[in-house]
């Protein structure tokens, strides 16, 4: 099946400042990449995907970029704020299978006021 | 929409309890996933449903853990009997279309089994 491999566990940030988090994948099939962010108490929530027919997708303060050679995809967050505070997940689909999501070990976003 | 509900929120239990989580999806979704999730292990499926019917349980620990879809609108994950490694954050998902579509999460069921 898939692996996920998730960098870093935790990432702390000055409040304005941009956090990156990266995810590698094994295979090479995968071809669709969501990321979760999950809210203290809260079940986590779909922030931004990325198919693997782009290279990088915006939505206001946030991107994802996709390097399919190298098998790998990154979040982007700009101009931090308090409420990005949150865990953060990636994950992709195996195709060995049926095509399961297989989530990353999480990094845990602090945002310093 | 209410979105995917669960229940109980909260779980406390004696060790060899039969514990019994409750979901119900978002109206109209045909996949439903069920999650554990653990400071240790990260966020684990543990098995999901497409159309009511168990497509992949590979993720169900032991034979302890067992779940059903009677209808379209209702799931259970079952755990008998309980045991301490057990307790963890229980999430109910749901999606619509595909398996790896956009997934709609519950609150969870945090269960402690002492």
């Amino acid at each position: 099946g898939e692996n996920v491999e998730q960098h870093p566990s935790t990432l702390s940030v000055q409040e304005g400042d941009s956090a990156v988090i990266k995810c590698t994948y094994s295979d090479s099939a995968s071809n669709y990449f969501p990321w979760y962010k999950q809210e203290l108490g809260k079940g986590p929530q779909l922030i931004i995907d990325i198919r693997s027919n782009v290279g990088e997708k915006k939505d206001q303060r946030i991107a994802v970029t996709l390097n399919k050679t190298a098998k790998h995809f990154s979040l982007h967050i700009t101009e931090t704020q308090p409420e990005d505070s949150a865990v953060y997940f990636c994950a992709a689909p195996g195709f060995f299978g049926n095509e399961k999501l297989t989530f990353g070990t999480g990094t845990r976003l602090t945002i310093i006021p | 929409d209410a979105g995917v509900i669960q229940s109980p929120r909260h779980e406390v239990t004696e060790m060899g309890q039969e514990v019994t989580l409750r979901c119900k999806p978002i109206s109209g979704h045909d996949y439903l996933f069920w999650y554990r999730q653990t400071m240790m292990r990260g966020l684990e499926l543990l098995i999901y449903f497409n159309n009511n019917v168990p497509i992949d349980d590979s993720g169900m620990p032991e034979d302890r853990f067992s779940a059903k879809m009677p209808n379209a609108s209702f799931s259970t994950l079952k755990i008998q009997p309980s045991e301490p490694r057990d307790s963890a954050v229980y999430f109910c998902a749901s999606s619509l279309g595909r398996s790896y579509n956009e997934q709609f999460f519950g609150p969870g069921t945090r269960l402690t089994v002492l």
